[in-house]
């Protein structure tokens, strides 16, 4: 079945620096990624959909200079956080839907979990 | 905008029991999908089951079912024969029908099974 790569699975990035996350589509053309962020036994908030070859939508409160999305392909999307607090640590999911129509099926990475000391 | 509730933090039940996950949701759409997906501790999501609103019969998967009521806006998820791998966190979502949608999800209900 379609598969979604997330990487890495685990980060420790020091205060100030940045952080690349990546989430690739292996065996389908996703035109539309969606990143989620978790807290420890929360739900997962969505932070933005990021749209192929166009500027990434944020949901309300999110900093789109501090979490920088780029889908440059059709297989692959990025999350930069930039200049990373403490706060930011948490857990991030990626999901890509595997096909352009609404009912298309949604397929999750395995999430990355970001620790800022 | 649309909202999901799962009102029940905790739930639990003994093996080979019968529970059931209780999900409500709020949206002025006609035309969505429910999901229920579980969140064992290695965070990986995976999904349970899909319904779809246009569909008046309520969707199985082998030892999960769900209730959908529509009009009351009540989606909830019945695990039967409960098997100690079902303990996870799970949780309700929704989705409308437009393409790029995502899904908005639930608090999540944490499912304890014991032997």
């Amino acid at each position: 079945g379609a598969v979604v790569s997330q990487h890495p699975s685990r980060v420790i990035c020091k205060s100030g620096t940045s952080v690349k996350i990546e989430c690739r589509s292996l065996d389908f053309q996703a035109t539309t990624m969606f990143w989620y962020r978790q807290f420890p036994k929360q739900s997962l908030m969505l932070m933005a959909t990021s749209n192929e070859g166009s500027k990434a939508t944020y949901e309300q409160g999110v900093e789109k200079d501090k979490f920088l999305i780029n889908h440059a392909s059709l297989t692959l999307s990025t999350l930069t956080v930039t200049s990373a607090h403490p706060e930011d640590s948490s857990f991030y999911i990626c999901s890509a839907r595997a096909g352009d129509l609404h009912n298309s099926p949604l397929h999750f990475g395995n999430g990355t979990r970001l620790t800022v000391t | 905008a649309q909202t999901v509730t799962q009102s029940q933090p905790e739930m639990s039940v003994q093996e080979a029991e019968t529970v059931t996950l209780s999900c409500t949701y709020d949206t002025s759409e006609s035309d969505y999908y429910l999901f229920w997906y579980k969140q064992p501790p290695s965070r990986q999501m995976i999904l349970v089951i899909r319904q779809e609103a246009y569909k008046q019969q309520n969707a199985t998967e082998n030892r999960f079912s769900v209730n959908f009521q529509k009009a009351a806006k009540s989606f909830s998820l019945k695990i039967s024969d409960s098997q100690l791998g079902d303990a996870a966190m799970y949780f309700c979502a929704y989705s409308g029908n437009q393409a790029g949608t995502a899904l908005i999800f639930g608090k999540g209900t944490t499912l304890s099974v014991s032997s």
